[in-house]
C-alpha cells in the first residue's frame, strides 16, 4: 500500500508570511499532483510534477518534486487570505497501482489578514 | 461549460437506511470516479469507470456499496444499509481520458451524515 504523509496538518499564519508544506512517502510515484480544496467544494488541481528534481512555479506558489520521486514540497511566498484552504498532495501510481491517485491527509492552511 | 454535478449536496439518514448519490460528469468525459473523503483525510478511490465498465472497484465495500453507470454518462452510488462509519463526503470526479496525471475534475461532493 502506498502512503503519503503530509506535514504540517495545520498551519495558521499572518498575511505576508512564507510557508512550506511537505509531502513524503516511502514509495516511488510516476508523478505527483497538488490540489487545493475549499470548504464545501471538491479538490482543484494546481500542478502536476513528473520529473525527479522538477520545480514548477504558479505565481507565488513553488512546487518541487524530490530527486527520487518519493517526496514533494509546496512553498507559498507572501501568503494572502485567499490562499486559505486545504492543500492535498496526491501520488500517481505506477506498476500494479498504475494511474491510481493516492492522497495525503491534507494540510489546512489559514492565512489571517 | 458545466462542471461535475452531484446531488444531493447533503443527506442525513438513520443507520440501516439506504441512500443513493447521483453524479453527472463533464460532457464528453469517458472516465468517472467515486471517492470517499473522511473528515480530516484526503479522498480515497472507491470505483473507477471507463464508459459503462467498472475497471477498478477493488476499494468498494461490496457487501453494502453498489454503483452503476448504465449508459456511460451519469452514475449512481448506493449504500444499503448505511452504517455510522459511512458518514463522509462522497466525491465524484471525471476526466476525458484515463492516463496517469490526467486532470480529474471533482464535483462539490455529497456530505452524508448517518445517525
Amino acid at each position: 500500500t502506498q502512503l503519503l504523509e503530509q506535514s504540517p496538518q495545520f498551519l495558521s499564519i499572518q498575511e505576508g508570511e512564507n510557508l512550506t508544506v511537505y509531502c513524503n512517502s516511502s514509495s516511488v510515484f510516476s508523478s505527483l499532483q497538488w490540489y487545493r480544496q475549499e470548504p464545501g467544494e471538491g479538490p482543484v488541481l494546481l500542478v502536476t510534477v513528473v520529473t525527479g528534481g522538477e520545480v514548477k512555479k504558479l505565481k507565488r506558489l513553488t512546487f518541487q518534486f524530490g530527486d527520487a520521486r518519493k517526496d514533494s514540497s509546496l512553498h507559498i511566498t507572501a501568503a494572502q487570505p485567499g490562499d486559505t484552504g486545504l492543500y492535498l498532495c496526491a501520488g500517481v501510481g505506477g506498476g500494479t497501482s498504475y494511474g491510481k491517485l493516492t492522497f495525503g491527509q491534507g494540510t489546512i492552511l489559514t492565512v489571517h489578514p | 461549460e458545466a462542471g461535475v454535478v452531484q446531488s444531493p449536496r447533503y443527506k442525513i439518514i438513520e443507520k440501516k437506511q439506504p441512500v443513493a448519490f447521483w453524479c453527472n460528469p463533464i460532457s464528453g468525459h469517458n472516465t468517472l470516479y467515486w471517492y470517499r473523503q473522511n473528515l480530516g483525510q484526503g479522498p480515497e478511490l472507491l470505483i473507477r469507470y471507463e464508459n459503462e465498465e467498472a475497471v477498478d472497484d477493488s476499494q468498494l465495500p461490496k457487501d453494502r456499496f453498489s454503483a452503476e453507470r448504465l449508459k456511460g454518462v451519469d452514475s449512481t452510488l448506493k449504500i444499503q444499509p448505511a452504517e455510522l462509519g459511512d458518514s463522509a463526503v462522497y466525491l465524484c470526479a471525471s476526466s476525458s481520458l484515463w492516463t496517469p496525471g490526467e486532470t480529474q475534475y471533482f464535483g462539490p461532493g455529497t456530505r452524508l451524515l448517518v445517525l
